[in-house]
């Protein structure tokens, strides 16, 4: 099936840097692709939509001069978190649409903590 | 926003049991999805249901889906300990192609 490839899986950084997260369609091309956010115990909230060779869009709320979006080919799409803080300390999630009418392919996530 | 709403927020049974788990949406959909989470982990997609359908089974699992209450149930039969995890909707806006999720339901199945 369909397999979608998130990394890094975790990372540390601190206050100030930035953090590039990748996510890789492995064996389909999406020309979309969509990143969560999640904080502990709550649901996934859809930050933003990536299109290809295009801008993404930003839910309401995103600030997307923090939020990074490149989705530069046909199977990758990068989210950069620039400046972290605190607070942007989550679990971060892509998925991408593989076509089969079987729902989105999730990547696995990448647990970000910035101290 | 467009963000379900999902009741209970935890469930917690006994192993062969039944589990019940329903969602409740905002807007007019094409589709539903139901996925699951195991903890710390990424999504693992159940069961699309459309629109114009109104049940679905897969193997254990069984979606009902209600158009006119803006509603729909995930049941999972004769449960398992690994069946322990986070179960959300997703529903997609008319309109577009993102899905929305629910706030999710925490199962615990005890042995």
């Amino acid at each position: 099936g369909a397999v979608v490839s998130q990394h890094p899986s975790w990372v540390i950084c601190k206050s100030g840097t930035s953090v590039k997260i990748e996510c890789r369609s492995l064996d389909f091309q999406a020309t979309t692709m969509f990143w969560y956010r999640q904080f502990p115990k709550q649901s996934l909230m859809l930050m933003a939509t990536s299109n290809e060779g295009s801008k993404a869009t930003y839910e309401q709320g995103v600030e997307k001069d923090k939020f990074l979006i490149n989705h530069a080919s046909l199977t990758l799409s990068t989210l950069t978190v620039t400046s972290a803080h605190p607070e942007d300390s989550s679990f971060y999630i892509c998925s991408a649409d593989d076509r089969s009418n079987y729902g989105y392919t999730f990547g696995s996530g990448t647990r970000l903590t910035v101290v | 926003s467009q963000q379900g709403e999902e009741d209970p927020q935890a469930l917690s049974i006994q192993e062969g049991e039944n589990a019940t788990m329903n969602c409740s949406y905002k807007t007019s959909i094409n589709n539903l999805q139901w996925y699951r989470q195991n903890s710390g982990r990424g999504l693992v997609h159940l069961i699309l249901i459309r629109s114009n359908e109104r049940e679905k089974h897969s193997g254990r699992l069984r979606v009902t889906l209600d158009t006119s209450k803006k509603s729909s149930s995930l049941l999972i039969t004769a449960s398992r300990a690994a069946d322990t995890a986070s179960y959300f909707c997703a529903t997609d806006a008319n309109t577009g192609n993102q899905f929305y999720f629910g706030t999710g339901t925490s199962l615990t199945v005890i042995p």
